[in-house]
């Protein structure tokens, strides 16, 4: 059964670098999008992607933030310049049309 | 606003039904979700309701949907040790982007 994988699946940085997180959705699949959870909370909306472009955005999804569907198969979010507060698990999900999106296992990362 | 609400914590003994609640804001939501989230795991989906049903059943889930209170709750019979997790419920926005609203989460506690 096709899944959403993402790499890798914890990372460590230290506050001021950039990261990336990586994805590689369902190949089939046209929407895309990114979720964060900050330890012990819930699970937030970041961004949601389609068409090559940014159809939504939460007020998270700041400047430091940006994604990319580079080669048509993966899909990153980059964090320019990671704060403390950017600590969490970071979720990729996939659709193809309307209904249930498919989450991948998530990365967690960890500023230091 | 878009909150989906939960309670925090739920304690019940093994063998007993859990009932696991949670009211929405969107009255448009389409489609209604249930996740499982195990400590330090990511998202299993459980099942979903589509809006214009009012009950779902799968195996010993079930699914009650009341649009008018704007209210879902998962019903888990014959509750197991392997039950104890954080259970999150989720509604699928009308909007194009179909994003995820995820509620605050219940902590289910199955006491042997």
């Amino acid at each position: 059964e096709p899944e959403v994988t993402q790499t890798p699946s914890h990372q460590v940085t230290q506050m001021g670098q950039e990261v990336i997180l990586r994805c590689v959705p369902i190949s089939n699949h046209l929407y895309f999008y990114w979720y964060r959870q900050i330890l012990g909370q819930k699970v937030e909306f970041l961004v949601s992607f389609y068409n090559n472009e940014i159809s939504e955005k939460s007020e998270i999804f700041d400047d430091q933030f940006s994604v990319e569907r580079p080669d048509g198969s993966n899909f990153t979010l980059k964090i320019r310049s990671t704060k403390l507060e950017d600590s969490a698990m970071y979720f990729c999900a996939s659709r193809l049309l309307e209904g249930e999106q498919y989450f991948g296992p998530g990365t967690r990362l960890t500023v230091t | 606003g878009e909150d989906v609400e939960q309670s925090l914590f739920l304690s019940v003994r093994e063998g007993d039904s859990s009932v696991i609640n949670c009211t929405y804001t969107d009255s448009s939501s389409t489609y209604l979700y249930w996740y499982k989230q195990e400590p330090g795991a990511g998202l299993q989906l459980l099942t979903y309701i589509f809006s214009n049903m009012d009950m779902k059943q799968d195996q010993r889930l079930t699914v009650l949907l009341n649009k008018k209170d704007k209210h879902l709750s998962l019903r888990i019979a014959d509750t197991q040790t392997g039950d104890s997790a954080i259970y999150f419920c989720a509604e699928s926005t009308a909007s194009g982007t179909y994003k995820y609203i995820f509620g605050t989460g219940t902590r289910l506690k199955v006491l042997a």
